[in-house]
């Protein structure tokens, strides 16, 4: 059964640092999502990604944030400069799309984020 | 702003009784609702999705009804097993977004005892 792919499963990084998260959506897929969940929280919408740009973004999108589908496969999220509030679970997420936008989601098995 | 509420943070059962997991929503209708489970360390798996002209949708031992009166979900898992043991999330479009932007309640803790 296809499934969302994401790598590295955790990422340990020094405050201010850039990280890069990848993630392999479900190929015939066409609307690609991130989300994060902060241990403890809910998990919180941040971009969506669509035709090879952003359709919506939250309030936690800020100048900091990127996506990126740089070919065929990948979808990618990169923060710039890290801060500490940024420690979380990242979760990529893909939909078909079709008739109908609002399909399941797919989620990914997640990137932990550690910020040190 | 529109809001999802999943007010009972954890729920304890009996193995083979029904679980029923209550997602209250805020403010306007959403098109539909979306039930996920997620285990511990794990990205959300979808379940379920009803539509606001739904009242009922059934998948194998698991229901969800939509009322829009009392702007509410219920989710039954019905003859519960310890392997339903999870936190189960209820998710509703942003409204006016573009293609289905989840927001999600903080999820239900269940715990199905042997």
């Amino acid at each position: 059964e296809p499934e969302v792919t994401q790598t590295p499963s955790h990422q340990v990084t020094q405050m201010g640092q850039e990280v890069i998260l990848r993630c392999v959506p479900i190929s015939n897929h066409l609307y690609f999502y991130w989300y994060r969940q902060i241990l403890g929280q809910k998990v919180e919408f941040l971009v969506s990604f669509y035709n090879n740009e952003i359709s919506e973004k939250s309030e936690i999108f800020d100048d900091q944030f990127s996506v990126e589908r740089p070919d065929g496969s990948n979808f990618t999220l990169k923060i710039r400069s890290t801060k500490l509030e940024d420690s979380a679970m990242y979760f990529c997420a893909s939909s078909g799309g079709g008739a109908e936008a609002y399909n399941e989601q797919f989620f990914g098995p997640g990137t932990r984020l550690t910020v040190l | 702003s529109q809001k999802i509420e999943q007010n009972s943070e954890a729920l304890n059962i009996q193995e083979g009784k029904t679980a029923t997991l209550t997602c209250n929503y805020t403010n306007y209708s959403p098109a539909y609702l979306q039930w996920y489970r997620q285990d511990p360390g794990r990205g959300p798996v979808f379940l379920l999705l009803i539509r606001e002209n739904e009242k009922e949708k059934r998948k194998e031992r698991l229901k969800v009804t939509f009322d829009t009166t009392l702007k509410q979900s219920l989710f039954h898992i019905t003859a519960s097993q310890p392997a339903d043991s999870a936190t189960y999330l209820c998710a509703r479009a942003n409204y006016g977004g573009s293609q289905g932007n989840l927001i999600f309640g903080k999820g239900t803790k269940l715990s199905v005892k042997p």
